[in-house]
């Protein structure tokens, strides 16, 4: 079973609509991290949550939001879907980087992709 | 601030010959550097970090990267390409004292046999 689980993996939807990616985790990790992927551009962080009490926007937060449920869920939202919002939406997890520690790598899910018409 | 450049975004190699991979990055504090793999319909895979230390790292599926401060460069090589090496390759920074990671655009690497 994988260890980021992302749902759905793929969505057809409308502007206007309102829509939830999901995300859950059996890793353990504190962190949890939602990016978008483009050609070209590589990924780029929207929001990250370094635990359940502490999100924060990333370069591109602007028309989306997250909810951290619990330790493994990190849910993004779409309030209001336009087309410039067709990606594929990765979500990620990292333990915490503990004193004297090495970098912790990150662990991403198989992906959403998500199609706006 | 941090900012990472990948040359190419596409490469093609023939089945055994050599893969380099080039990548620049820009960063106000020491880094921390990463080369991730993508194969089709999944999500990213590490295959090597550079954190202290050695600055020759070597990583999965015989991959290395060489960080060279002077030159901002920590390009990706493998001696000899096999048709499983078809995928995109990214290559990211963080800043040390946290784990935001900052991206390139990918290449996509294609083997000929």
């Amino acid at each position: 079973d994988a260890d980021v689980t992302q749902t759905p993996r793929n969505r057809i939807t409308k502007t206007g609509k309102r829509i939830m990616l999901e995300c859950s985790q059996t890793k353990g990790h504190d962190r949890m991290y939602w990016y978008r992927q483009d050609p070209g551009l590589g990924l780029r962080l929207i929001y990250y949550s370094f635990d359940v009490k502490d999100i924060n926007k990333g370069e591109i937060s602007d028309g989306y939001s997250v909810s951290r449920q619990a330790q493994a869920k990190f849910s993004l939202s779409l309030e209001s879907a336009i087309p410039n919002q067709t990606a594929l939406y990765f979500c990620a997890t990292s333990a915490r980087q503990g004193k004297g520690a090495t970098h912790q790598p990150q662990h991403f899910g198989d992906g959403t992709r998500l199609s706006i018409l | 601030a941090q900012s990472v450049t990948q040359l190419g975004s596409h490469v093609s190699v023939s089945e055994g010959a050599l893969v380099l991979l080039r990548c620049n990055y820009s960063s106000s504090v020491p880094p921390y550097l990463f080369w991730y793999v993508q194969y089709p319909n999944q999500g990213l895979q590490l295959l090597l970090k550079y954190t202290t230390g050695a600055t020759l790292v070597k990583g999965i599926n015989g991959f290395e990267a060489e960080f060279k401060k002077s030159e901002t460069s920590f390009h990706l090589t493998k001696p000899s390409a096999h048709m499983s090496d078809a995928a995109e390759y990214f290559c990211a920074v963080s800043a040390a004292a946290g784990n935001k990671l900052t991206f390139g655009g990918g290449t996509r690497v294609l083997v000929k046999p």
